[in-house]
């Protein structure tokens, strides 16, 4: 069946770069993506990949795919404060509908 | 432009009780989800609309669970009778159209403490 796993937690300094990790077992997966929560708020679309493109960047973020491994990555350059978080990763595959990894909290150290 | 908007925010009721949550999507959606979080999860689909249609509900617990979008916009999901474990965050999204590449657009959700 479809899974997608992420590690629990990842605590940074402000200033250096966050590197959150995400792998999933639909090799028929389309779109991959990440999405940002607040405490206390609904799920914020942060960015999206293609399955047929390696890296896609947008502003401080980054996503790297390996599609042979089935890894997806966002690195955060010049990580905030205001970027602590919990992180989703989901994929879309075969099915079209979203299946989401268990999030990664982001704490970001001042 | 308006989001997702959800109501109610927070809901604490007593197990055999009913509940009730509501969801207007963003003007101009056609495809309405509900899913359900649970602490410490990432959310999972109950059930996807594309306009009055529901076109998958099969993670929806039909003995408990109903949903309904009578007009292809804002739509409703009750619970009857709630169950301890029915204790989660109820998240609605919606996309403007069902398809390969549709970005899906979150409410704030409706956190639902049932005692």
């Amino acid at each position: 069946g479809e899974d997608v796993e992420q590690s629990l937690f990842l605590s940074v300094r402000e200033g250096d770069s966050s590197v959150i990790n995400c792998t999933y077992t639909d090799s028929s997966s389309t779109y991959l993506y990440w999405y940002k929560q607040e405490p206390g708020a609904g799920l914020q679309l942060l960015t999206y990949i293609f399955s047929n493109m390696d890296m896609k960047q947008d502003q401080r973020l980054t996503v790297l795919l390996n599609k042979k491994d089935k890894h997806l990555s966002l690195r955060i350059a010049d990580t905030q404060t205001g970027d602590s978080a919990i992180y989703f990763c989901a994929e879309k595959g075969a099915t079209n509908k979203l299946i989401f990894g268990t999030g990664t909290l982001l704490a970001v150290q001042p | 432009e308006a989001g997702v908007v959800q109501s109610p925010r927070y809901k604490i009721i007593e197990k055999k009780q009913p509940v009730a949550f509501w969801c207007n999507p963003i003007s101009g959606h056609n495809t309405l989800y509900w899913y359900r979080q649970n602490l410490g999860q990432g959310p999972e689909l109950l059930i996807r609309y594309e306009n009055e249609e529901a076109v998958d509900d099969s993670q929806l617990p039909k003995d408990r669970f109903s949903a309904e979008r009578l007009k292809g916009v804002d739509s409703t999901l009750k619970i009857q009778p709630a169950e301890l474990g029915d204790s989660a965050v109820y998240l609605c999204a919606s996309s403007p159209l069902a398809g390969s590449g549709e970005t899906q657009y979150f409410g704030p959700g409706t956190r639902l403490l049932v005692l």
